[in-house]
């Protein structure tokens, strides 16, 4: 049984579209984690949520921690190829990760 | 560039070779990691060492062994691997394993097994 559900699995988008992507679990985290993944390359850490109801943003990037610190939800406004990637989420101090949503942002 | 070095980035070995992978942190981390990558299951966490002590074993079978000789460098030693331990292993670094610690990974070696 997966810990930290992620979806869609997959989303492909036109430049310039919004999207959001979710993380979500039947048990409650002290905190999670974001991180991209590009091709040929390791995750990085975007943000961390550590307080139910938290917003945090990152330039065009919104995440948001549920208040029952469930889940989480990752925002993207007007899209740019450049946000392509593999988006993970993480709890269980980075113990246990989702599956993972692979964006494809086309220009 | 993270400050996580991997070597080799590929590797194909076959059923009977043994082989190492070598994970080495320029961050004064204290806490090393390795998981695995494979296409169809969420990254999976195989083995944490914080402050070269091996706090977590997460099931993995003996056939992977792990080394971390000091804070800044991390093995993983191989032999008879099946095909389907196929996958990209990453490594990773943090300060230690405090709460919400930043986990740094490297590039990743991507192991074939013929």
């Amino acid at each position: 049984t997966q810990l930290l559900e992620q979806s869609p699995q997959f989303l492909s988008i036109q430049e310039g579209e919004n999207l959001t992507v979710y993380c979500n679990s039947s048990s409650v985290f002290s905190s999670l984690q974001w991180y991209r993944q590009e091709p040929g390359e390791g995750p990085v850490l975007l943000v961390t949520v550590v307080t139910g109801g938290e917003v945090k943003k990152l330039k065009r990037l919104t995440f948001q921690f549920g208040d029952a610190r469930k889940d989480s939800s990752l925002h993207i406004t007007a899209a740019q190829p450049g946000d392509t990637g593999l988006y993970l989420c993480a709890g269980r101090n980075m113990l246990t990760f989702g599956g993972g949503t692979r964006l494809m942002v086309k220009p | 560039e993270t400050g996580v070095t991997q070597t080799p980035r590929h590797l194909v070995m076959g059923m009977t070779n043994k082989k190492s992978l070598k994970c080495e942190q320029h961050l004064g981390h204290n806490a090393m990691y390795w998981y695995k990558q494979s296409a169809k299951k969420p990254l999976e966490l195989m083995f944490v060492y914080n402050f070269k002590e091996q706090t977590e074993n997460n099931s993995v079978p003996s056939r992977f062994s792990p080394e971390c000789p000091n804070s800044s460098h991390l093995f993983l030693h191989l032999h008879t691997l099946q095909p389907e331990d196929s996958a990209l292993y990453l490594c990773a670094s943090s300060q230690d394993r405090s709460a919400d610690q930043k986990l740094f990974f490297g590039s990743g070696t991507q192991l074939s097994v013929l």
